[in-house]
C-alpha cells in the first residue's frame, strides 16, 4: 500500500511570496489532515477534511492560509503572503472513518518550510 | 479547547525502562495514541489505547491510562539506543475524529 505523498519536501522562499504544498493521501481514506510543526514543538491542526468537505479549520490563519481538496481526493495548502513565522514542516495525514476501531493517521514525510 | 501536554525531555541509561507521561482535557476522547518521531522523519504510530481501557501492552511497550485524571503513559522496558526519538501523545475525540498532540518528549537514550 503506498504511504501519504507529500511534494515539495523542501521549499525555502522570501517572506511576502506565495507557496503551495500537495497531498496525495493514501486510497479510500476519507479524513486528510493538514497539520504545522514548528521546529521543537508539537504538530498544530491546521484543517481538517472529511471527503472534499471542512469538519475543522478553527486554527488555520485564513488571511493568509488557504486549503482545498477537489473531489475528495488530493489537497493543497497555499500561503499568500507568506511571514517569518510560518517557517516549519507541513505534515499531511490521512486516514479512513470507522465507526469501531483506532483510526489510525498515517502521515507523509511532510514539506520543510524556510521564509526568509 | 483540547489540549495535550507532555513533559519535555528525559534521559535514561541503556537497559533501564523509560517512562513518558501525558496529561489530556478532552473528556470526549475516544482514543490516545504514541507516536514516534525520528530527525527527518515522519510521524510513526506506536501504540494506542481505547478510551474504556486501563492499560495496554505490546512487546516492549506498556500503556497506562486513568481516565479519571485523564492521565496517559507509555512504558518501554529495556529501554535502546535505537528507542532514541521524540514521543508524541495524541487524543483523538469528537464526531470527526479531531486528532490533537502534545509538544512531545524528547528522549535520550545513553550507555
Amino acid at each position: 500500500e503506498a504511504g501519504v505523498a507529500q511534494s515539495p519536501r523542501y521549499k525555502i522562499i522570501e517572506k511576502r511570496q506565495s507557496v503551495a504544498f500537495w497531498c496525495n493521501p493514501i486510497s479510500g481514506h476519507a479524513t486528510l489532515y493538514w497539520y504545522q510543526q514548528i521546529l521543537g514543538q508539537g504538530p498544530k491542526l491546521l484543517i481538517q477534511f472529511q471527503n472534499n468537505g471542512v469538519v475543522d479549520d478553527s486554527q488555520l490563519p485564513k488571511d493568509r492560509f488557504s486549503a482545498e481538496r477537489l473531489k475528495g481526493v488530493d489537497s493543497t495548502l497555499k500561503i499568500q503572503p507568506a511571514k517569518l513565522e510560518d517557517s516549519a514542516v507541513y505534515l499531511c495525514a490521512s486516514s479512513y472513518i470507522r465507526q469501531v476501531g483506532p483510526n489510525e493517521a498515517f502521515f507523509g514525510q511532510g514539506t520543510r518550510l524556510t521564509v526568509v | 479547547g483540547e489540549d495535550v501536554e507532555q513533559s519535555l525531555f528525559l534521559s535514561v541509561r541503556e537497559g533501564d525502562s523509560s517512562v513518558i507521561n501525558c496529561t489530556y482535557t478532552d473528556s470526549s476522547s475516544t482514543y490516545l495514541y504514541w507516536y514516534k518521531q525520528e530527525p527527518g522523519a515522519g510521524l510513526q504510530l506506536l501504540t494506542y489505547i481505547f478510551s474504556n481501557m486501563d492499560m495496554k501492552q505490546d512487546q516492549r511497550l506498556t500503556v497506562l491510562l486513568n481516565k479519571k485524571d485523564k492521565h496517559l503513559s507509555l512504558r518501554i522496558a529495556d529501554t535502546q539506543t535505537g528507542d532514541s526519538a521524540i514521543y508524541f501523545c495524541a487524543d483523538l475525540s469528537g464526531g470527526y475524529n479531531k486528532l490533537i498532540f502534545g509538544a512531545g518528549t524528547r528522549l535520550a537514550v545513553h550507555p
